[in-house]
């Protein structure tokens, strides 16, 4: 079975300052993760996946996140935010087809991001 | 444009009455998802299809129906048996490739009194 947990519910932050969303996650087998923005009352917006390689990975909107096989996190940051960022962040995991035959996805809780002026 | 489209936006019904949320995308993707979104909770996924004519319940199944008569169709049926229907709704697709990357509609905001 995967899980995932975002451990911060709500993180305030101040315009222009750096951010970090955390994200754990627990599986059997290899994974698959993604973060996703959502705008309120909106659909959800793929930021970036890591799929396979680079452990880095760059997204959309200057967001990257860091593939830790090790501690099995995959936190979402950007070096400088601005108020158009504020919304809710979400993690999920997946794993190959051949373990995962709906392609389901498991997501997180959340994160709230505000930035405040 | 391609894309996921969900009607309508907000919804309302009364208590006791099933509701049809409409859910079609023209990516030509294989597999369809239904998402519930409540506060707090993250999604939790109600139904999902890989193909036309089969579909599968996912976590929270119970007080909900769905068809895939189309490749381009995925209708989510909120029936009066579903305890506490008030939620905002998702529906996601994805391509028939061996990555598992989903693509989501706008959402219907359901409301029941």
């Amino acid at each position: 079975a995967q899980s995932v947990t975002q451990l911060d519910s709500q993180v305030p932050v101040f315009e222009e300052a750096p951010v970090e969303l955390r994200c754990n996650y627990s599986s059997s087998v290899s994974v698959y993760l993604f973060w996703y923005v959502q705008y309120p009352n909106q659909g959800l917006q793929l930021l970036l996946k890591y799929l396979s390689g680079s452990t880095l990975v760059k997204g959309i909107n200057g967001f990257e996140a860091e593939f830790n096989k090790s501690q099995t996190s995959f936190h979402l940051r950007k070096p400088s935010v601005h108020i158009s960022d504020t919304a809710e962040y979400f993690c999920a995991v997946s794993g190959p087809l051949i373990y995962n035959q709906g392609g389901k996805l498991i997501f997180g809780q959340g994160t709230e991001l505000s930035v405040k002026p | 444009d391609g894309g996921i489209t969900q009607s309508p936006k907000y919804l309302f019904r009364k208590e006791g009455q099933n509701v049809t949320l409409s859910c079609e995308q023209n990516l030509n993707h294989d597999a369809m998802y239904w998402y519930r979104q409540d506060p707090g909770q993250g999604l939790r996924l109600i139904y999902y299809s890989q193909i036309v004519n089969d579909f599968q319940k996912g976590d929270i199944a119970e007080g909900y129906s769905v068809s895939r008569e189309k490749k381009e169709s995925f209708p989510l049926t909120v029936t009066s048996a579903q305890k506490n229907p008030t939620a905002f709704y998702l529906c996601a697709s994805r391509p028939g490739t061996t990555f598992n990357e989903q693509y989501f509609g706008p959402g219907t905001r359901l409301t029941v009194t």
